[in-house]
């Protein structure tokens, strides 16, 4: 299966720009996705595709990225988006989920 | 508006078989896309289980291709999860979604114990 890792927390204030990352085993072309998930809540889909912002997601949040290496960026970043981001492949064998970064906000 | 809702019972006893429902609303089933269980374990790590196809096909995660069943019950508009022989790891929180993941249940915890 192919491996997602991600980095486990950050912080940051409000207001700055922050940058998630995602590191595949392998190659996932660009069929790389970003979700949001907040406590005792359900995944919310914020990127498809590697850099294809979701229905009704804030143009602060985009993604970069193809082959290995993967980025979420939020920019500026509120007190609302403190959350636990996963990033998802379904490029190869069964769909499989990174870790989550934790993100505090200052 | 599309809905999933997981339902089932929330403490299932080691050996015995865990069966959780998804009842859709907004949608039907067999008109599209594939259905999806993914479960969360405690500390994060999410896997997908497997989906039931719109067409009644079925994929599962090689992981748990010897314990998982999804069938579906297109008159309720509903599909359904059962997981067998479950031990204290299989202790998580169940989501059913729809492939590509863009509409999630809320969740249904589910614990294992005796």
């Amino acid at each position: 299966d192919t491996v997602l890792t991600q980095s486990p927390a950050l912080a940051v204030s409000p207001g700055e720009r922050v940058t998630i990352s995602c590191k595949a085993s392998e190659s996932v072309s660009t069929r790389m996705h970003w979700y949001q998930q907040k406590p005792g809540q359900q995944p919310k889909l914020l990127i498809y595709k590697a850099s294809n912002l979701a229905s009704g997601v804030p143009a602060r949040f985009s993604g970069s990225g193809s082959g290995t290496d993967f980025t979420l960026t939020i920019d500026p970043v509120e007190a609302d988006d403190t959350a636990t981001y996963f990033c998802q492949q379904s490029w190869n064998g069964p769909l499989t989920f990174g870790s989550g970064t934790k993100l505090e906000i200052k | 508006e599309i809905q999933l809702q997981e339902s089932g019972p929330g403490l299932v006893k080691p050996s015995q078989s865990l069966s959780l429902t998804c009842s859709v609303t907004g949608y039907t089933i067999t008109s599209g896309y594939d259905w999806s269980w993914i479960r969360k374990f405690p500390g994060n790590k999410m896997e997908w289980m497997g989906y039931i196809s719109y067409s009644g096909s079925t994929n599962y995660n090689p992981s748990l291709k010897s314990r998982i069943s999804i069938t579906r019950d297109t008159s309720k508009n509903q599909f359904f999860l059962q997981l067998n022989s479950v031990t204290t790891e299989d202790t998580a929180t169940y989501y059913c979604a729809r492939s590509p993941l863009t509409i999630w249940g809320q969740g249904v915890m589910v614990t294992v114990s005796s």
